[in-house]
């Protein structure tokens, strides 16, 4: 696609429940990124993709939270039992190759709020 | 230093004024820096990708140097327009991650 999109775009869900973050890269682009912002915080970290295998999980906050990619394409971050806390901005961006010198598309981003 | 730091938290300028900002990386085991401008309701954009010492970049009226050996960038603005107000992310690429740490941003506000 032209962007990366991300699907929902707000997403209110009550405690205790699951929610399934979607992320649809760049075509072509082999590298996948998770982030979050919570209210006040900076850019947290969450795990990263090269093709389908995620090199690094330990940016993920707790157990709750997974995260695949299916074709080297789409990627689908689960949170389960959801929390109040687990409230927060989720972004995701993809990179061409995921080399340091090549920059980030960022998507629009899921609003996760847990009443 | 750790962490990826950035300097000031926020900035309020007038229409016209030339400003800047820091971001401070741990600066062994280097790769590359980059800076991003997130405007609210929009995605983070990037701006620079920074990979030598004494690098400088510029687009438009903004530019960007950086020192590896001492762990920093400064992202510089001239003449400030009420469009630049957004928060300034930068990101260290650094040591065995394959992935950006960024810093907590500096926002920016320009009044006209």
């Amino acid at each position: 696609g032209a962007g990366v999109s991300q699907s929902p775009s707000n997403k209110v869900t009550e405690k205790g429940k699951d929610v399934e973050l979607r992320c649809d890269p760049i075509s072509g682009h082999t590298a996948l990124y998770w982030y979050r912002q919570s209210l006040g915080q900076g850019l947290e970290f969450l795990i990263y993709f090269q093709g389908n295998s995620a090199p690094d999980k330990s940016g993920l906050p707790s157990d709750r939270f997974s995260a695949e990619r299916t074709g080297g394409s789409v990627s689908t971050l689960t949170i389960q039992r959801t929390q109040q806390e687990d409230s927060a901005v989720y972004l995701c961006a993809s990179s061409l190759q995921g080399a340091p010198n090549y920059g980030y598309t960022f998507g629009s981003g899921t609003r996760l709020t847990v009443v | 230093i750790l962490n990826v730091e950035q300097s000031p938290q926020s900035l309020h300028v007038q229409e016209g004024d030339s400003t800047n900002f820091t971001c401070s990386f741990p600066s062994s085991n280097f790769y590359a820096l980059h800076w991003y401008r997130w405007e609210t309701a929009k995605s983070p954009e990037a701006l620079f990708v920074m990979t030598l010492n004494g690098d400088e970049k510029k687009k438009g009226r903004i530019s960007a140097t950086l020192n590896t050996k001492e762990g920093y960038s400064y992202l510089y603005i001239k003449g400030s327009q009420p469009e630049d107000s957004a928060t300034y992310l930068c990101g260290n690429y650094g040591g065995s991650q394959g992935n950006l740490i960024f810093g907590k941003g500096t926002k920016l506000s320009v009044k006209p």
